[in-house]
């Protein structure tokens, strides 16, 4: 069964330090990545997504990711963050010919001023 | 475009009442889909459409009842719900060619009381 595990369910920092968001997933086949985010109240945004090509992936608002395919990881990095980054944090896997997405149990991620 | 529009936003209905979600795109794409979410939770694939054909259901009581009339248009009737089923329903859409770079596009979701 594929899964996705997100480390940290709360990550406080504080505005423009640099933050990461841990996602790593188990399968013995290929995969799919995405990482989306839900800003209060509202849907989820796709943020970025690994397909296959180049292993660092750059996204909307400033985000990359990088996949990392011997630590099956696909952690999320800004540089320096703002207020307006505070949200939770869904890392998603698909399997290849299907159209399930399997979202971790998601990243609490508050900037404080 | 890539919005995925879904009304009404907020929802409070009773336990007997019969009512309905609905979503819509347009961005030509052949998949849709619900998910659920309760609070502090991951979404939870519901149902998946694919060319106006349901594909999926991922075991949803069947007091959830989902309708594709068109490639636009999915809607989610709701009857006889219990309260456990309070939750944010989310819509979703994609390309539905099945290839690599499926990508799903949530909509705002609509965000379920049930008294």
């Amino acid at each position: 069964a594929q899964s996705v595990t997100q480390l940290d369910s709360q990550v406080p920092v504080f505005e423009e330090a640099p933050v990461e968001l841990r996602c790593n997933y188990s399968s013995s086949v290929s995969v799919y990545l995405f990482w989306y985010v839900q800003y209060p109240n509202q849907g989820l945004q796709l943020l970025l997504k690994y397909l296959s090509g180049s292993t660092l992936v750059k996204g909307i608002n400033g985000f990359e990711a990088e996949f990392n395919k011997s630590q099956t990881s696909f952690h999320l990095r800004k540089p320096s963050v703002h207020i307006s980054d505070t949200a939770e944090y869904f890392c998603a896997v698909m399997r290849g010919s299907n159209y399930k997405l399997t979202f971790g149990k998601g990243t609490l991620l508050t900037v404080n001023p | 475009d890539t919005e995925v529009t879904q009304t009404p936003k907020h929802l409070v209905m009773g336990m007997t009442n019969k009512k309905s979600l609905k979503c819509e795109q347009h961005m030509g794409h052949r998949a849709m889909y619900w998910y659920k979410q309760k609070a502090k939770k991951p979404p939870e694939l519901m149902f998946v459409y694919s060319y106006e054909k349901l594909s999926i259901n991922e075991s949803v009581p069947s007091r959830f009842s989902p309708e594709c009339p068109n490639s636009s248009l999915l809607n989610l009737h709701l009857h006889a719900l219990q309260p456990e089923d309070s939750a944010l329903y989310l819509c979703a859409s994609s390309t539905g060619t099945g290839v690599v770079q499926e990508t799903q596009y949530f909509g705002p979701g609509t965000r379920l009381l049930v008294l």
